[in-house]
């Protein structure tokens, strides 16, 4: 089975408020995990990445935390908006081979206005 | 959907036939990949390419073919060996060696 998994598969939010999205893995051995945003009948877009060198890395209104110790990596987005509704998945490079991802099953994340 | 166009974005298959959905790079990217997304559930990797005239099979590659004869091309061969082919699939390429990702807008699969 796929070692990439979330805690939640639905998440909603109030406008304006900040939202977390959490995901577990399971091989302590992966060293690259990235997240997604997928909107409705789209292709995936690369949100923000981060190496398992790192703890911590932000962009523009997101965050993503890595815990090597639990194995979680939480995405974090600042100031929801309506156009963050969408899923969002999380996954890791498992045999350090460019590309072949290990992709979680997805939070769908509605943000109320 | 940066530099990556797949077509059509919908597809029907009658049963028994072969259908091959597209899907076009701009990017000059080595790498080229498949993956295959049914509701609520992650994307599974059907077949990957990191050169023209070679590919490997993913983890769910039964029932599918590909081939690479151009760089800028990957196209991929639903078969009727394909039982349950009724999924979006989605194309994607990156770097060689780079884990990144770059999508395309998708194809949905469906059987009448």
């Amino acid at each position: 089975g796929e070692s990439v998994g979330l805690h939640l598969p639905t998440l909603s939010v109030q406008e304006g408020d900040n939202s977390i999205i959490n995901c577990a893995y399971s091989n302590s051995a992966s060293d690259y995990f990235i997240w997604y945003k997928q909107e409705s009948g789209k292709g995936p877009q690369f949100i923000i990445d981060i190496r398992s060198n790192m703890d911590k890395r932000q962009g523009q209104r997101v965050t993503v935390l890595l815990n090597k110790t639990v194995k979680h990596l939480s995405l974090q987005i600042a100031a929801t908006q309506p156009g963050d509704s969408a899923v969002y998945f999380c996954a890791e490079n498992q045999d350090n081979q460019g590309g072949k991802l290990i992709f979680g099953q997805g939070t769908e994340l509605s943000v109320k206005p | 959907d940066g530099g990556i166009t797949q077509s059509p974005k919908y597809l029907f298959r009658k049963e028994g036939q072969n259908v091959t959905l597209s899907c076009e790079q701009n990017l000059n990217h080595d790498a080229m990949y498949w993956y295959r997304q049914d509701p609520g559930q992650g994307l599974r990797l059907i077949y990957y390419s990191q050169i023209v005239n070679d590919f490997q099979k993913g983890d769910i590659a039964e029932g599918y073919s590909v081939s690479r004869e151009k760089k800028e091309s990957f196209p991929l061969t639903v078969t009727s060996a394909q039982k349950n082919p009724t999924a979006f699939y989605l194309c994607a390429s990156s770097i060689l060696q780079d884990e990144k990702l770059f999508f395309g807008s998708g194809t949905q699969l469906s059987v009448l």
